[in-house]
């Protein structure tokens, strides 16, 4: 059974950074494409970062260019989004989830999510 | 970077069929095969409907199709039952990003 396990969020004040990480289970980690997915409180999903299978190629939403970096660890299993110059709209919870071998705008698994929430 | 474009809300009876739009550009939707939409119940993580425009994953229901047609994806949904009654949302690869819809709330009357 797949499992992604999302912690690491809490409040922070702006300005501030935090490091959320995602610990997955029951499938080959270094073979799949990983994502980060953000939902604000009462709204949609916005897509925040994806990192290919070997951690070469890394792509961002323009809103947190510059200031959120994906990385992975594919010896333990566990994707990771250090944020850093966080602003009141980052406030969401913030889902990792699973993508597929290689691009396909599709996301099969994800975790249960945890809140980010950024305020003074 | 733009999000796709998804009506707010869509409504049907049980037993209906209902469709739900998702509108892109050449850039994301028209440009890739790689559409998919998702379900989120209330507090609940998505879960994936379609992937690859046209394809269900092993467990849901034959009652989910999708197709596309230019920069507009659908999902059709039907014979409504009360369980398909939540928030739906495509989502799209887009080379150097992806998007996601604002999505759209089903209801069954």
């Amino acid at each position: 059974e797949v499992q992604l396990v999302e912690s690491g969020g809490g409040v922070v004040q702006p300005g501030g950074s935090l490091r959320l990480s995602c610990a997955a289970s029951g499938f080959i980690f270094s073979r799949y494409w990983l994502h980060w997915v953000r939902q604000a409180p009462g709204k949609g999903l916005v897509w925040v970062s994806r990192m290919n299978s070997d951690g070469r190629s890394t792509s961002y939403a323009d809103s947190v260019k510059g200031r959120f970096t994906i990385s992975r660890d594919n010896a333990k299993n566990t994707l990771y989004l250090q944020m850093n110059g966080l602003k009141g709209e980052d406030t969401a919870v913030y889902y990792c989830a699973r993508g597929g071998y290689d691009a396909s705008g599709s996301y099969g698994d994800w975790g249960q999510g945890t809140l980010v929430t950024v305020s003074s | 970077q733009s999000a796709l474009t998804q009506p707010p809300s869509a409504s049907g009876s049980p037993g209906q069929s209902v469709t739900i739009s998702c509108t892109g550009t050449s850039s994301d939707v028209g440009g890739y095969n790689y559409v998919s939409w998702y379900q989120q119940h209330p507090g609940k993580a998505p879960k994936l409907m379609i992937y690859e425009v046209i394809k269900r994953p092993s467990g849901v229901p034959d009652r989910f199709s999708g197709s596309k047609s230019g920069n507009t994806a659908s999902l059709t949904v039907s014979g409504l039952q009360a369980e398909d009654e939540a928030d739906y949302y495509c989502a799209s690869y887009a080379g150097s990003a992806e998007a996601f819809g604002g999505g759209t709330k089903l209801t069954v009357l």
